[in-house]
């Protein structure tokens, strides 16, 4: 069945770059996201790609996907206190354009 | 733009009641919402897609009769949790599909905090 997978926390220096993996199993995904959850809020879109782009930039935010290997991942440059949040990667897939999503990556930012 | 909300925000019942969660697009019109259930420090969990104008398509193990869901508009969804019990307490997220020239983008309003006593 669909499944996504990724890493529960990461832990990064103020200013640094973060990384955070996210690896899907439904090949015939159309679109994949990154959502930011910051505590007891909803979920802000952060980005998409569509399945046959390699690469998006969006300012500090790079999604890179491997179609082949099924992994995604979300590089935050210069990381700020203000990114700390729980990062959802997300698959589309099914009808209706429904969403799969990962369990969560917690990001801590320190300085 | 593209803004969803959700009312209320918190709501705190007894168990044996019904709540009733709205979930509106503000400047969209979204004929798909998908309403999703999150426990804490997990992900989110789909409930149910919500079609303007036919009956809700439910996910495996999601009870219709307990959770109705209503599309009545092109801008709002409603879910009612009927007889409610404190295994219902979690956090609701709503969320309307926006269809766009480049794509299909999901935006998710701020979610409800329901906990039943």
């Amino acid at each position: 069945g669909e499944d996504v997978e990724q890493s529960l926390f990461l832990s990064v220096r103020e200013g640094d770059s973060s990384v955070i993996n996210c690896t899907y199993t439904d090949s015939s995904s159309t679109y994949l996201y990154w959502y930011k959850q910051e505590p007891g809020a909803g979920l802000q879109l952060l980005t998409y790609i569509f399945s046959n782009m390699d690469m998006k930039q969006d300012q500090r935010l790079t999604v890179l996907l491997n179609k082949k290997d099924k992994h995604l991942s979300l590089r935050i440059a210069d990381t700020q206190t203000g990114d700390s949040a729980i990062y959802f990667c997300a698959e589309g897939s099914g009808g209706y354009n429904k969403l799969i999503f990962g369990a969560g990556t917690r990001l801590a930012v320190h300085p | 733009g593209a803004v969803v909300s959700q009312h209320p925000s918190r709501v705190i019942c007894k168990s044996g009641t019904s709540v009733k969660i709205e979930c509106r697009s503000l400047d969209f019109q979204a004929t798909t919402m998908f309403w999703y259930r999150q426990f804490p420090k997990k992900s989110l969990m789909l409930m149910a897609t919500s079609n303007e104008g036919s009956k809700a398509t439910y996910e495996q193990g999601v009870e219709k009769d307990k959770f109705l869901i209503n599309h009545a508009s092109l801008t709002l969804s409603t879910l009612t949790v009927t007889s409610a019990h404190p295994e219902d307490s979690s956090f609701y997220i709503c969320s309307a599909v926006l269809t766009s020239g480049s794509g299909y983008e999901q935006y998710f309003g701020p979610g409800t905090r329901l906990t039943v006593t």
